[in-house]
């Protein structure tokens, strides 16, 4: 059962911009998890905020979380070509699996 | 160094031919998953494991096994592997419960033939 659901599903910026990828979900969650995933290789935790948080910084990424509407962002600020990735939203809820969502394909050019 | 480990990274074998793909976790982590990854589809759960001996299906279990007989390996068997199990397999843990970051493994690139 899918949960969350990224968009957009591909975005392409420049170097130095500003990416914003978003998630909706669509049951209560305990947490909300971001995870990058450079082609072909294991997804890696980026940042997890709870249910009961707002927002949430990690060097230059930002994570909100809206309750009320079932949704996240994830803002990279001043990108680099080394974030080009696929970038996944993932939540736990009342069961114990972690459900993801399909991914958003950033590609960050020079 | 924490880490989850797939062997082997790379198999291609062909339709009935029982395989087992290890997962093995070096983090003492009580709760471990098997995912596969498909195009368009994402990722989806395949099996869990909350701790030792204690096991249960996920999304798609369909066609796979585990088992866990220790608390740092989780091997993923197939029986009789068929075409549509050609995917992109990836373990992972985390503790208790399941709710904190998953350490995912670099991921199995199975074809079936």
């Amino acid at each position: 059962s899918q949960q969350g659901e990224e968009d957009p599903q591909a975005l392409s910026i420049q170097e130095g911009e500003n990416a914003t990828m978003n998630c909706s979900y669509k049951t209560s969650i305990n947490n909300l998890q971001w995870y990058r995933q450079n082609s072909g290789r294991g997804l890696v935790h980026l940042i997890l905020i709870r249910s009961n948080e707002r927002e949430k910084h990690s060097g230059r990424l930002r994570v909100t979380l809206d309750t009320s509407k079932k949704s996240s962002s994830l803002l990279i600020t001043a990108s680099r070509a080394a974030d080009t990735a696929s970038y996944f939203c993932a939540t736990t809820g009342a069961g114990t699996a972690l459900i993801f969502g399909k991914g958003t394909t950033l590609s960050v050019s020079s | 160094e924490a880490q989850v480990t797939q062997n082997p990274r790379y198999l291609i074998t062909v339709t009935g031919k029982k395989l087992t793909v290890t997962c093995s976790q070096n983090m003492n982590h009580e709760y471990m998953s098997w995912y596969r990854q498909d195009p368009g589809l994402g990722l989806r759960q395949i099996y869990y494991s909350m701790n030792v001996e204690v096991t249960d299906k996920g999304d798609v279990p369909e066609g796979y096994k585990v088992s866990r007989k220790e608390k740092r390996n989780f091997p993923l068997i197939l029986e009789s592997p068929s075409p549509n199990q050609t995917s992109l397999y990836f373990c992972a843990s985390t503790g208790p419960g399941g709710v904190y970051e998953q350490y995912f493994g670099p991921g199995t690139r199975l074809t079936v033939t």
